[in-house]
């Protein structure tokens, strides 16, 4: 089945400085990438999603990546605000179903 | 529309009890999933519907938890007997087709702690 690698585990950067979080995937027929931002003790909530006919998507300063051939898509964080510190979880959707196998979650610090 | 709705949001109960989880979600969303977030396994898919039918259960650990949609407004996720490794959140979430997007909303969770 389709495994969803994430990483790194924790991220600490200073304010106003950029994060990058990476995913790999394994099943070649996921067309559906979305990540999803957690704050404590909240409910996960997607922030941006990319479909594999798209390479690269952005709102404001979030923005991912899709490298179909490699099979990783990345997201990017600019201009980190103590508001962005979460956990942040890729996904991807086996087989191009409804499901979403999630990664292993990144926990994002923005430290003042 | 008030969103994904999960009952209880806090569950305490003690080894060898029932629990049941309840779940409405967002009127005329045809999917729906449980997840079960821990910090050792993270977020995981349990099992998921499309119009009330389960499609992949695949994810249920174990015969001690069942899940039922009986209708498109509600589903349920039991686990008789419970055991303390079954503490954890549990998360449904809901999305609809025909849409351009697969979104998954979230309820609230459950937090369940088994004794």
């Amino acid at each position: 089945g389709e495994n969803v690698e994430q990483h790194p585990s924790t991220l600490s950067v200073q304010e106003g400085d950029s994060a990058v979080i990476k995913c790999t995937y394994s099943d070649s027929a996921s067309n559906y990438f979305p990540w999803y931002k957690q704050e404590l003790g909240k409910r996960p909530q997607l922030i941006i999603d990319i479909r594999s006919n798209v390479g690269e998507k952005k709102d404001q300063r979030i923005a991912v990546t899709l490298n179909k051939t490699a099979k990783h898509f990345s997201l990017h964080i600019t201009e980190t605000q103590p508001e962005d510190s979460a956990v942040y979880f890729c996904a991807a959707n086996p087989q191009g179903a409804q499901k979403l196998v999630f990664g292993q979650g990144t926990r994002l610090t923005i430290n003042p | 529309d008030a969103g994904v709705i999960q009952s209880p949001r806090h569950e305490v109960t003690e080894m060898g009890q029932e629990v049941t989880l309840r779940c409405k979600p967002i009127s005329g969303h045809d999917y729906l999933f449980w997840y079960r977030q821990t910090m050792m396994r993270g977020l995981e898919l349990l099992i998921y519907f499309n119009n009330n039918v389960p499609i992949d259960d695949s994810g249920m650990p174990e015969d001690r938890f069942s899940a039922k949609m009986p209708n498109a407004s509600f589903s349920t996720l039991k686990i008789q007997p419970s055991e303390p490794r079954d503490s954890a959140v549990y998360f449904c979430a809901s999305t609809e087709t025909g849409s351009s997007y697969n979104e998954q909303f979230f309820g609230p969770g459950t937090r369940l702690t088994v004794l």
